[in-house]
């Protein structure tokens, strides 16, 4: 199976900060990527898609990025709206394995 | 617009099979793929499997003895069915539309 690392797993920053959270891939998954946000009581929500895709209606502060098998979720300036938990997931090969999650909470 | 809904027991008794349905609405079960995801209180996201539109149908290996995924597509209905359920299986079962659209989740507490 194919370990998504995700890091750090909790996480807090003031609002306006720029926030990164990362997901190493132990076995190459292209950009088969997906980021959700996931609120307290709620569905997860893609944020992006393929590994770099801004999902429909998502704010641009929101972007992904790939270096080498890190994928990282990058928040331009933290608006309080963001304060959630935010999951990875790889979709190249089965099982489809998801990152362990970040908890970003206010400072 | 695209919506799924889970339906299920609420609490199943330990070594009894699960059984849940996901309803779905606003698209064709024969065109589209549906996955089922869990997530134990306070922990992360688990791929459970999912049934594609023709038909077929892939587990994660770690449940693949005790899972079963089926449809009926003239009710547009999936359904889901564990058997051999223990405490570990508590958690909140989603059914998706490949990641875009999802059901609000229903809670299953497995008691021993």
């Amino acid at each position: 199976d194919i370990q998504m690392t995700q890091s750090p797993s909790s996480m807090s920053a003031s609002l306006g900060d720029r926030v990164t959270i990362t997901c190493q891939a132990s076995q190459d998954i292209g950009n088969n990527l997906i980021w959700f946000q996931q609120k307290p009581g709620k569905s997860p929500r893609p944020m992006i898609y393929y590994g770099t895709n801004l999902a429909n209606g998502v704010p641009s502060r929101f972007s992904g990025s790939r270096s080498g098998s890190d994928y990282s979720l990058t928040i331009r300036s933290l608006e309080s709206e963001d304060l959630a938990d935010y999951h990875c997931l790889q979709y190249k090969q089965y099982p489809y394995t998801f990152g362990a999650g970040t908890k970003l909470e206010l400072k | 617009q695209v919506q799924l809904k889970e339906s299920g027991p609420g609490l199943v008794q330990s070594s009894q099979t699960l059984s849940l349905t996901c309803i779905v609405s606003g698209l064709s079960l024969t065109s589209n793929s549906v996955h089922w995801v869990r997530q134990p209180p306070g922990k992360g996201l688990e791929w459970m499997g999912a049934i594609w539109s023709g038909g077929s149908t892939e587990y994660n290996s770690g449940l693949k003895s005790r899972l079963s995924i089926s449809r009926d597509t003239s009710k547009s209905q999936v359904f889901l069915k564990m058997n051999s359920l223990q405490t570990e299986d508590t958690a909140i079962y989603f059914c998706t539309r490949y990641f875009d659209f999802w059901g609000p989740g229903t809670m299953v507490t497995v008691s021993s």
